[in-house]
């Protein structure tokens, strides 16, 4: 099984700020998804990235995939408190692709205003 | 568009008890899994569904069993509830395969004392 870690596990910034996490792994994968999870709420889809070296764009949200597909960032443009919450980086557990998903233990984000 | 809806959202059992949490989806995704979450260890697949009749064991089977008489229900049964069994529990569906993205329920958080 592939193995996603996540980096930092915790991040607490403030309004307006910008930032970066990261999440990476020993192994190839053939896709990464991004999820955003709020308390008391299951994740939420944010990307899925396939081709190595890829950036893709959300709003305020950018996210990469590495050349080698290895590893992933998601970095956010001046931070808002609707931001918050526990970003989860996901791929196949198995290089085939045609597994189920694996999760990082994720990074937990907190934005003051 | 009511989605995955979980069931209960709250269980507090005892230890050696039988638990069964209830999923039911609206959408006809042929893709069903069961997630745990715990601190310190993320999301770990329990079992997942292919399709009515099809289930696999994903990484932390034990304990635990499954059934998908129907394509809309995926329930989850603890047979013995063991205070290690004590997280919370996430339903999610997938339309495009097994990697593919998930959709997830707002969970079911059980306590076993």
């Amino acid at each position: 099984t592939q193995l996603l870690e996540q980096s930092p596990q915790f991040l607490s910034i403030q309004e307006g700020e910008n930032l970066t996490v990261y999440c990476n792994s020993s192994s190839v994968f053939s896709s990464l998804q991004w999820y955003r999870q709020e308390p008391g709420e299951g994740p939420v889809l944010l990307v899925t990235v396939v081709t190595g070296g890829e950036v893709k764009k959300l709003k305020r949200l950018t996210f990469q995939f590495g050349d080698a597909r290895k590893d992933s960032s998601l970095h956010i443009t001046a931070a808002q408190p609707g931001d918050t919450g526990l970003y989860l980086c996901a791929g196949p557990s198995h290089i085939t692709g045609n597994t189920p998903l694996v999760f990082g233990k994720g990074t937990r984000l907190s934005v003051i205003a | 568009d009511a989605g995955i809806t979980q069931s209960p959202r709250y269980k507090i059992t005892e230890t050696g008890r039988q638990v069964t949490l209830m999923c039911h989806q609206t959408w006809s995704h042929s893709y069903m899994f069961w997630y745990r979450q715990d601190l310190g260890h993320g999301l770990r697949l329990i079992y997942y569904s292919a399709a009515a009749d099809i289930t696999d064991k994903g990484e932390v089977p034990d304990g635990y069993v499954v059934s998908r008489s129907k394509t809309e229900n995926f329930p989850l049964t603890l047979e013995s509830a063991t205070r290690s069994q004590t997280s919370v529990y996430f339903c999610a569906s997938s339309v495009t395969g097994v990697a593919g993205e998930l959709f997830f329920g707002e969970g079911s958080r059980l306590t076993v004392l």
